[in-house]
């Protein structure tokens, strides 16, 4: 059964410093791989999804995420922080066989001025 | 194209009492989720229908839980009775396979007293 896992509940950077927040995933299969945000008191918005074309896949608002089969790792990046980036990050995986999205637990993001 | 859409925004109930949650996904949509969050528990997946069939509810808590898609534009999740520990975020979501991701709605929030 696919499974993600997330390092780090909180990571805080500052603001103009590289965002990197990770995520490891499990599948038996081939995976789709996806990071969502969550804004305070909203639902869960599309970042960027791979699904088996590039390995680096581009997202909104910057963000960008590698697939490593090697390391079964899709780990999330942005090159410069802005205030506007503090929120809650999901990374999630599907199998494909059928539709199930698994989530991870969520890292929250925080922006030191 | 109105995307997600969940009612009511905020539910507060009394222990006890009978609570229905609605959602519309988006039209064309043939996937629907619902997934349940919380601070402790992060966001548990608990049913999905796939062209208006329930697919699995392994996630579904108990048998208080309930939850139908009577046609392709409009879900329920019915929790009788409700309880304290229910008190979460409901979010609803809609899509199209896993290889397009999927669109979240604004959530319900439950409150039950």
């Amino acid at each position: 059964a696919q499974s993600v896992t997330q390092l780090g509940s909180h990571v805080s950077v500052s603001e103009g410093a590289l965002v990197l927040l990770r995520c490891n995933y499990s599948s038996s299969v081939p995976p789709y791989l996806f990071w969502y945000v969550q804004y305070p008191n909203q639902g869960l918005q599309l970042l960027l999804k791979y699904t088996s074309a590039a390995t680096l896949v581009k997202g909104i608002n910057g963000f960008e995420a590698e697939f490593k089969k090697s390391e079964t790792s899709f780990h999330l990046t942005k090159p410069s922080a802005h205030m506007s980036d503090a929120a809650e990050y999901f990374c999630a995986v599907s199998e494909g066989r059928d539709d199930k999205i698994i989530f991870g637990k969520g890292t929250r993001l925080h922006i030191l001025p | 194209d109105a995307g997600v859409i969940q009612s009511p925004r905020h539910e507060v109930t009394e222990m006890g009492q009978e609570v229905t949650l609605r959602c519309k996904p988006i039209s064309g949509h043939n996937s629907l989720f619902w997934y349940r969050q919380t601070m402790m528990r992060g966001l548990e997946l608990l049913i999905y229908f796939n062209n208006n069939v329930p697919i699995d509810d392994s996630g579904m808590p108990e048998d208080r839980f309930s939850a139908k898609m009577p046609n392709a534009s409009f879900s329920t999740l019915k929790i009788q009775p409700s309880e304290p520990r229910d008190s979460a975020v409901y979010f609803c979501a809609s899509g199209s396979g896993p290889n397009y991701g999927y669109t979240f709605g604004s959530g319900t929030r439950l409150t039950v007293v």
